[in-house]
C-alpha cells in the first residue's frame, strides 16, 4: 500500500546550520507530495508541495524535489533558525483523497 | 477568509462516557477528514466525510463516528471513552476535487480521558 517513511528525530542543530530532513515513500501510480510543519500547540500548516516529478516546492528557505527515480522528498534549509524549530511531517496524497503521512521529525535548533 | 475552526480545544473527559467534536472547514471546502494524534502512533487517518456523505474510513473501531452537514461543518463523536483515546485530534479541510485536495487544517482538540 500507499505508504511514507521519513528520517527518525529528534534533530537538533545550531542557528544557520544546514537542514536535511529525509523522506521516502511508496506508491502506485504518481502522488503528489507534501512537507507539513506543526508548532508547539498548533495544528498541521502546509509548508510546502510537488505535485510531479521532478518539480520542486519551496517556501519560507525551505525546498524539497519529487525524485521519482529515488522515490524521496527531501526537505533542505540552508541556514535554519531558531524559529525553525518544530515537527515536520512528509505527506502523499494519492487519488484524490488517499492521505498518509510519515510519523514525523521533531526539529530543534539552539541559538 | 477564516481558517479551519475546531471546538472545544481542549476537553477533559472520564472513561465510559462520550464526546463529540466539532469542525468548521474553510468556506468553500466540501471535503473534511479527521486525524487523531498521539506520541506513539503519531498521525492516523479516520475518516473523510465530502458532500456528507463518508468517502473514506481508517483502522478505527465503531466508537469513532462522524458526519457532516449541509453547510460543510463536520463532527466527530467517540462513545464509551477509553483511556487510550487521549489525544489530539486533528480536522482538516479540503475543496475535495481532484489536484485540488490540499489539506488545510485546525489547531486541534486535545482529549484528555481520565
Amino acid at each position: 500500500g500507499n505508504s511514507v517513511t521519513q528520517m527518525e528525530g529528534p534533530v537538533t542543530l545550531s542557528e544557520e546550520a544546514f537542514l536535511t530532513i529525509n523522506c521516502t515513500y511508496t506508491a502506485t501510480g504518481y502522488p503528489s507530495l507534501f512537507w507539513y510543519v506543526q508548532y508547539p500547540g498548533e495544528g498541521l500548516q502546509l509548508l510546502l508541495k510537488a505535485t510531479k516529478a521532478d518539480d520542486k516546492g519551496s517556501n519560507k528557505g525551505f525546498e524539497a524535489t519529487y525524485r521519482k527515480e529515488t522515490t524521496s522528498f527531501h526537505l533542505e534549509k540552508g541556514s535554519v533558525q531558531v524559529s525553525d524549530s518544530a515537527v515536520y511531517f512528509c505527506a502523499l496524497l494519492y487519488n484524490n483523497n488517499d492521505m498518509r503521512f510519515g510519523a514525523g521529525t521533531r526539529l530543534t535548533v539552539k541559538p | 477568509k477564516a481558517g479551519v475552526t475546531q471546538t472545544p480545544r481542549y476537553l477533559i473527559k472520564t472513561r465510559g462516557q462520550q464526546v463529540t467534536l466539532s469542525c468548521s472547514p474553510i468556506s468553500g471546502h466540501r471535503s473534511v477528514s479527521w486525524y487523531q494524534q498521539t506520541p506513539g502512533q503519531g498521525l492516523q487517518f479516520l475518516f473523510e466525510y465530502f458532500s456528507e456523505t463518508q468517502r473514506n474510513k481508517g483502522n478505527f473501531p465503531g466508537r469513532f463516528s462522524g458526519r457532516q452537514f449541509s453547510n460543510s461543518r463536520s463532527e466527530m463523536n467517540v462513545s464509551t471513552l477509553e483511556l487510550g483515546d487521549s489525544a489530539l485530534y486533528l480536522c482538516a479541510s479540503s475543496l475535495g476535487d481532484r489536484d485540488k485536495n490540499i489539506q488545510y487544517f485546525g489547531a486541534g482538540t486535545r482529549l484528555s480521558v481520565l
